[in-house]
This record gives C-alpha cells, structure tokens and sequence, in this order.
C-alpha cells in the first residue's frame, strides 16, 4: 500500500461548481499536512498547510481527519484557472522530508 | 529571476553514459532536495541534504549520486544511465529549522534515457 494514496481523477467541474477530493495516508505517526498544486510540465507549488482545527483560504477549504487517516480538499466557485494536479503531501518525522502522493487532476470546464 | 533553477531543462542521453543534473538556489536556504516524478506515482525523494557538509539517502537513491559544492548548489549524477531513469527531475530548497518549511521548487530537468 502506498504511503499516501490519491484518487488520480480526472475530476471535470463546471465552472463556478464546488470540487472536493480527499487523500489517505498510511502512517498514524504523520505530523504535518499540506495541499500543493501542479500545473501541467511545472514544478510543484505549495497551495495550503492543513491544520488540525481545519483550514480556509479564499475559496479552498482543507480539513484534516486524523481518526480515518485522511486529508481533504474542497474548492468553492471553481475557475478555470483551477484546473490543476493537486499534490497532497505528508510528513511524517522529524526534518523537512516529504512524501508525495500521486496528485489528483482536476480540469474545469465552462 | 528564478530563485531555484536547474540546468539543463531537458537532455536525451544513451544507455551508459554519465550524466550531471545541476540546481543553484538564491533563496539562501540550508537544505536541499533531489527528486525524481514518474506519471502517476508522485515525487519521489533521492538525496537530501540539510547543509553542506550532510548528505542523506532517499527513497530511491540506487544509482544515484550527488554533491553539495556550497550552500546555493547541489548536483545530481547519474553515473551510468539506464532507460528506468528516465523521468522529470526535480531540485528543491526549504529553510531549515524545526518546523516543517515550505519548499520551493525549480522549474525541472526532463531527461531521456535512450
């Protein structure tokens, strides 16, 4: 089993419509959480930490269930410019190391 | 200009031969990162190094070698390249310290093993 596993999509959204996909790690010991974003042929940027008590940032909403081992993504009033792989990321100890999941594609359409 | 880079951003090289990935940081960060991104399995980490004199296997160092020349450089070889390696290629740079710091990517190298 994959360390952190993504659903690789691709999610098709309407423009203006709400998207939310999730992201299961396996290591109970994980301690920190982050949503990056890739766009196609680019290097990786970070989009959000995820915090415990939950996250927002303008139209992105990351939660965090620590009891089922998973991360989520919701984005409100999808653009165009939305369309993306959305790279969930974990660390796990101690040190700046992280595993990447696979990405979840999203493309928004109008 | 870009705070990370890396040359070149895309080589095609034969079966054998020994190839140098570059990446230069202005960021001024400690610590920087080799990775590898195949479709569909995410990056995956082959050294690290938290300053110049640390080097550290990742997940998928095997045939893979690197040097830290100075703070803002950190080098990738391939010392005989198979066609397995043939991937995007790449470098990153975060801050050090006790949190868990953002890092910051550069642009990539695609190579191509023939």
């Amino acid at each position: 089993r994959k360390e952190v596993e993504q659903d690789p999509g691709p999610f098709n959204v309407p423009e203006g419509a709400t998207v939310a996909f999730n992201c299961t790690y396996s290591n109970s010991a994980s301690q920190s959480f982050f949503w990056y974003r890739q766009d196609c042929r680019k290097e990786p940027k970070l989009l959000m930490s995820v915090y415990s008590s939950g996250n927002e940032d303008g139209r992105f909403t990351a939660q965090l269930n620590r009891a089922s081992q998973y991360i989520s993504l919701l984005i409100r009033d999808s653009k165009l410019s939305d369309s993306a792989t959305y790279l969930c990321v974990v660390n796990r100890s101690a040190g700046n190391k992280l595993t990447f999941g696979g990405g979840t594609r999203v493309l928004v359409k109008p | 200009d870009a705070d990370v880079t890396q040359t070149p951003r895309n080589r095609i090289t034969k079966t054998g031969k020994r190839i140098m990935l570059e990446c230069s940081q202005t960021k001024g960060h400690d610590r920087m990162y080799w990775y590898r991104q195949d479709p569909g399995l995410g990056l995956q980490l082959i050294y690290y190094s938290f300053d110049v004199k640390d080097i550290n296997k990742g997940e998928i160092s095997d045939g893979y070698s690197v040097s830290r020349q100075a703070q803002a450089k950190f080098s990738l070889s391939l010392e005989s390249a198979i066609p397995n390696q043939t991937a995007l290629y790449f470098c990153a740079t975060s801050a050090g310290g006790r949190e868990i710091n953002e890092q910051f990517f550069g642009p990539g190298t695609r190579l191509t093993v023939l």
